[in-house]
């Protein structure tokens, strides 16, 4: 089955900054990549996600690139703010699998 | 419009007791997930329904976790008996077919001691 390593594991940024967060997969039939928030004591909820059609996606703050070559992408957020503190999960799924698989979560924390 | 709902939301019981848990997915939905998330983890998925069908259930601890969704809308998950390495956060999600977005709910958080 599919294998999503996350890093790094805990993150820690001044406000303003940018934060990135990387993912690898190893599935190479995998197609969607999600990328989901969990604040504490809630489920996760997604910010963002990206389709193997397309390299890179952005809204507002928060960016993802794809590089199916080399079976990693990323989460980007630019001018962080302290509500952006959170545990941030990638994962991955293919058509034909039908499941999602998680990564281990990074616990960013912005410092005002 | 109301998002994934799970209760209870908090349940502490002891070793060997059953559980249960409720899901209602958002309305349309037709695909429901049942996922543990172990402290510092990722979710791991339990069972997958595809309105009333459990398609994948491969990781379900089949001795002790059952899981039901008659009307395809609805799912209880239950536990019985329940063991210490049962504690966890159980969260429900539901997506509109398998390979679109997944929306979760808040979960519910079970000590079992």
């Amino acid at each position: 089955g599919e294998n999503v390593e996350q890093h790094p594991s805990t993150l820690s940024v001044q406000e303003g900054d940018s934060a990135v967060i990387k993912c690898t997969y190893s599935d190479s039939a995998s197609n969607y990549f999600p990328w989901y928030k969990q604040e504490l004591g809630k489920g996760p909820q997604l910010i963002i996600d990206i389709r193997s059609n397309v390299g890179e996606k952005k809204d507002q703050r928060i960016a993802v690139t794809l590089n199916k070559t080399a079976k990693h992408f990323s989460l980007h957020i630019t001018e962080t703010q302290p509500e952006d503190s959170a545990v941030y999960f990638c994962a991955a799924s293919s058509n034909t699998g039908n499941q999602f698989y998680f990564g281990t979560g990074t616990s960013l924390t912005v410092i005002p | 419009e109301a998002g994934v709902v799970q209760s209870p939301r908090y349940k502490i019981i002891e070793k060997k007791q059953p559980v249960a848990f409720w899901c209602n997915p958002i309305s349309g939905h037709n695909t429901l997930y049942w996922y543990r998330q172990n402290l510092g983890q990722g979710p791991e998925l339990l069972i997958r329904y595809e309105n009333e069908e459990a398609v994948d259930d491969s990781q379900l601890p089949k001795d002790r976790f059952s899981a039901e969704r008659l009307k395809g809308v609805d799912s209880t998950l239950k536990i019985q008996p329940a063991e210490l390495g049962d504690s966890a956060v159980y969260l429900c999600a539901s997506s509109f077919n398998s390979i679109t977005e997944q929306y979760f709910g808040p979960g519910t958080r079970l000590t079992v001691t």
